[in-house]
């Protein structure tokens, strides 16, 4: 069964800090993998997709994710956090074309601290 | 750049009342879907339209039902309102023909709350 799982449901990190957010996907073919940021009330924001190629991807607002497929894992990183950052991070997992429906993790809530 | 316009914004209802709700895709979008986001929980898909016909269904209840039409605008529509259907309900929109690899676009959704 296809399925997004997202271990860390709350993160807290310090502005300039590191950050790492954790995704884990269990899925039949080639996934098709994204990153979505929500803020409270608001809509998705796709943040960068995965479809083929380099498995390091780079997004808006200084996100990047790496593909591992022998780890099932497609893991968001970025360098320094801002305060602006706080939000709630889903990772998805859709199916060939990208038009498929969208699997998504529980979510991770990151807040920062200044 | 244009995006994904959803109406409205918030809708309250009563339980066994009846909501509609509309979504226009981004221009030249070919492909509609729905979403529903319960408190605390990550969006669940319940349905999608591909040239105004259904391409795929999820968890969605019988109560409910959708269509897009010619202009490629969606319309979800809701009957027998129960206090669980409240929750936020997100459309997406991707651009599907010719093999595109366009991934979903997502309105700031429509919160429903049934009281």
């Amino acid at each position: 069964a296809q399925s997004v799982t997202q271990p860390d449901i709350h993160i807290t990190v310090s502005e300039g800090a590191s950050l790492e957010l954790r995704c884990n996907y269990s899925y039949g073919a080639t996934p098709y993998l994204f990153w979505y940021v929500q803020s409270p009330g608001q809509g998705l924001q796709l943040l960068l997709k995965y479809f083929s190629g380099d498995t390091l991807v780079q997004g808006i607002k200084g996100f990047e994710a790496e593909f591992k497929r022998s780890q099932s894992s497609f893991n968001l990183r970025k360098p320094s956090v801002h305060w602006s950052d706080a939000a709630e991070y889903f990772c998805a997992v859709g199916g060939t074309g990208g038009y498929n429906k969208l699997i998504f993790g529980a979510g991770t809530r990151l807040a920062v601290h200044p | 750049a244009a995006g994904v316009i959803q109406s409205p914004r918030h809708l309250i209802k009563e339980k066994r009342e009846t909501a509609t709700l509309k979504c226009y895709p981004i221009p030249r979008h070919d492909t509609v879907y729905w979403y529903q986001q319960g408190p605390g929980q990550d969006p669940q898909f319940l349905i999608s339209f591909y040239e105004k016909m259904q391409s795929d269904k999820g968890s969605i209840p019988d109560r409910f039902s959708a269509q897009q039409f010619s202009d490629y605008h969606s319309e979800l529509n809701m009957s027998s309102l129960e206090l669980g259907d409240s929750a936020l309900y997100f459309c997406a929109s991707s651009l599907r023909a010719g093999g595109s690899n366009q991934p979903q676009h997502f309105g700031d959704g429509t919160r429903l709350s049934i009281l």
